[in-house]
């Protein structure tokens, strides 16, 4: 089965900063790579997905890259603010099959 | 529409005693999934339910622990004979279709706490 595993594991950054969190997975059939955001105490929430036909795709401050080739895909996240402040879940899916997660990051925006 | 829904949304029992948590799809969702979250930690694969195919149930961590989901809509997982480490949020997560490239939409969890 798919393995995604999902580095680091925490993140501070000062407000104003960029966050990167780097996923990589094993399963090359996989062609589907969402990322959530998950606030203490809260659900886990989509805030952007990326399909293996394109390599980058960007929402206001969040982007996601992903390079196929060498099975990895990354989240951006830029000018930080403190409700930015979560965990973040990378995870990986080929069609056929569920959705595989990462371990987390934590992320901590520094005020 | 509505979210996920789960219920209760807090749970506390003896240690030995059965508990069912309830998980409520969106309408129309085919897919569903249960997790499990201990405290500070990630999300734990427990069983998956797409359509009318047997589920995927590879992630059950012990033959105490079973679910059923009726009419391809509600489902309840259950744990028999609860012990102290199956203490966690329990999270059910639906989907459009099953299988992968549909985003997973989550319910707010049941905080199950076993004294």
């Amino acid at each position: 089965g798919e393995n995604v595993e999902q580095h680091p594991s925490t993140l501070s950054v000062q407000e104003g900063d960029s966050a990167v969190i780097k996923c990589t997975y094993s399963d090359s059939a996989s062609n589907y790579f969402p990322w959530y955001k998950q606030e203490l105490g809260k659900r886990p929430q989509l805030i952007i997905d990326i399909r293996s036909n394109v390599g980058e795709k960007k929402d206001q401050r969040i982007a996601v890259t992903l390079n196929k080739t060498a099975k990895h895909f990354s989240l951006h996240i830029t000018e930080t603010q403190p409700e930015d402040s979560a965990v973040y879940f990378c995870a990986a899916s080929r069609p056929d099959y569920k959705l595989s997660f990462g371990a987390g990051t934590t992320v901590t925006v520094r005020a | 529409g509505a979210g996920v829904s789960q219920s209760p949304s807090n749970k506390v029992t003896e240690k030995g005693k059965d508990v069912e948590l309830r998980c409520d799809p969106i309408s129309g969702h085919t897919a569903l999934y249960w997790y499990r979250q201990s405290l500070g930690q990630g999300l734990e694969f427990l069983i998956y339910f797409q359509g009318n195919s047997a589920p995927d149930k590879s992630g059950l961590p012990s033959d105490r622990f079973s679910a059923e989901r009726t009419g391809g809509s509600v489902s309840t997982l259950t744990i028999q004979r609860t012990q102290q480490e199956d203490s966690a949020v329990y999270l059910c997560a639906s989907s459009s279709q099953g299988g992968g490239n549909q985003p997973q939409h989550f319910g707010d969890g049941t905080r199950l706490s076993i004294l």
